[in-house]
């Protein structure tokens, strides 16, 4: 059974900072990884789509990466601005599961002035 | 404008009452899910369909039911909600279900059982 794990649950980090979140997950036989943004009493926001035969996608300060092999992800988010404060989600599409995601319980990043 | 529709956003009700959350989604996709979201437990799958008539459980279907009667709508039913039901839920689509495809997400539904 696939399970995902996002490291850390929560970080505080000062405005300008290059700042890394972490998601790994336990069964490499994936289609693709994505990574969404949930604002406080809001949806889900989809960030970037990385498919399984990809090592990396890219969305203006946001970078994500994906070894697949070790099972793993991180999403780089660049010189960080308070409107980035959020939760970040990965979430892993596994074979055999037609398209169900298997999410991460989140990391909460807030962003200060 | 592409997008997932759920209604209502808010919704607090007693236990027992039956109800009903649609969702609806612009994008011609086949595939729909229904996700709910519990602190300390994620999002999780509570049924899906692949599409039109066809719908399946997914990992935490008790007490709901869905049905896939047009290719757009995908709406939830609770018969009889009971407080553990308490959530937020989630509508999502994808272009089909052979898994390889990017999910759109509502904007959810904020559930309080009484």
């Amino acid at each position: 059974k696939q399970e995902v794990t996002q490291i850390p649950a929560a970080l505080s980090v000062p405005e300008g900072e290059n700042l890394v979140l972490n998601c790994s997950f336990t069964d490499s036989a994936i289609y693709n990884l994505q990574w969404f943004r949930q604002d406080p009493g809001k949806g889900l926001t989809s960030l970037l789509l990385i498919q399984s035969s990809q090592r990396e996608q890219t969305s203006g300060r946001l970078n994500a990466s994906l070894d697949k092999s070790s099972g793993r992800s991180t999403l780089y988010i660049a010189a960080s601005q308070p409107g980035d404060s959020a939760t970040y989600l990965c979430a892993v599409t596994t074979t055999g599961t037609a398209s169900k995601l298997t999410f991460g319980t989140g990391t909460r990043l807030q962003v200060t002035l | 404008e592409a997008q997932v529709t759920q209604n209502p956003r808010y919704l607090i009700t007693v236990t027992g009452k039956k109800l009903t959350v649609t969702c609806s989604q612009n994008m011609n996709h086949e595939y729909m899910s229904w996700y709910r979201q519990d602190p300390g437990l994620g999002l999780r799958q509570i049924y899906y369909s692949m599409n039109v008539e066809v719908t399946d459980k997914g990992d935490v279907p008790e007490g709901y039911k869905v049905s896939r009667k047009e290719k757009r709508n995908f709406p939830l039913i609770l018969e009889s909600p009971s407080p553990n039901q308490t959530s937020l839920y989630f509508c999502a689509s994808s272009l089909s279900g052979e898994g390889n495809t990017e999910a759109f997400f509502g904007q959810g539904t904020r559930l309080t059982v009484v």
